[in-house]
């Protein structure tokens, strides 16, 4: 099974928040990360956030990070129809490669 | 700054030739990263190059390998094909040191008939 979990789906209506949740194994993982990916597109990095932290803000998007119970969370404020797309939560695994999430598909409703 | 660029964007191969698929980092970054996303198998990690050498590799079989140029970009290259092998491959780079941050490319979409 994944070392990374994460929900298959999420819809949203536009305009509202999208929040997008992630468990992980490790964890003594430095780094996290979320991906975006759009269809038939490589990975953009959306924004990351280091383990000692607990929360990340970004314009629209907001991490927070429980490392007590392995939980990664993405929040995206005011969603808009170009959110829609794949989201991919990654941690980094002894320093040299990733490993990711399923993927969470965000669908964005008129 | 251009980003990651790969080449080519499509490639379509028959069961049994070879695949070269090559990456072009971000100015400055030395380490390059190659990943598979197959359907229904996620993102998987394949190999690891820095400084020219192959720093580490996922679990694949041998016939998946690369190299990195002094230019630190990179060619993987995948023998006898598969059809399994049919997948989106991603390449990243990242600056010097472990941990570093990894940008990601647009991906050669592999087909193999």
């Amino acid at each position: 099974g994944e070392d990374v979990e994460q929900s298959l789906f999420l819809s949203v209506r536009e305009g509202d928040s999208s929040v997008i949740n992630c468990t992980y194994t490790d964890s003594s993982s430095t780094y996290l990360y979320w991906y975006k990916q759009e269809p038939g597109a490589g990975l953009q990095l959306l924004t990351y956030i280091f383990s000692n932290m607990d929360m990340k803000q970004d314009q629209r998007l907001t991490v927070l990070l429980n490392k007590k119970d392995k939980h990664l969370s993405l929040r995206i404020a005011d969603t808009q129809t170009g959110d829609s797309a794949i989201y991919f939560c990654a941690e980094s695994k002894d320093d040299y490669k990733l490993s990711f999430g399923a993927g969470t598909t965000v669908t964005v409703r008129a | 700054e251009a980003g990651v660029t790969q080449s080519p964007t499509h490639l379509i191969k028959t069961r049994g030739q070879q695949a070269t698929l090559r990456c072009s980092p971000i100015s400055g970054h030395t380490s390059v990263y190659w990943y598979q996303q197959a359907l229904g198998l996620g993102l998987q990690f394949l190999l690891w190059y820095d400084e020219g050498e192959e720093r580490n590799r996922g679990n694949f079989p041998p016939r998946f390998s690369g190299r990195q140029f002094p230019n630190y970009s990179s060619e993987l290259n995948v023998n006898a094909l598969e059809l399994e092998d049919s997948a989106l491959y991603l390449c990243a780079s990242s600056r010097p040191g472990t941990g570093e941050t990894q940008y990601f490319g647009p991906g050669t979409r592999l087909l193999v008939l």
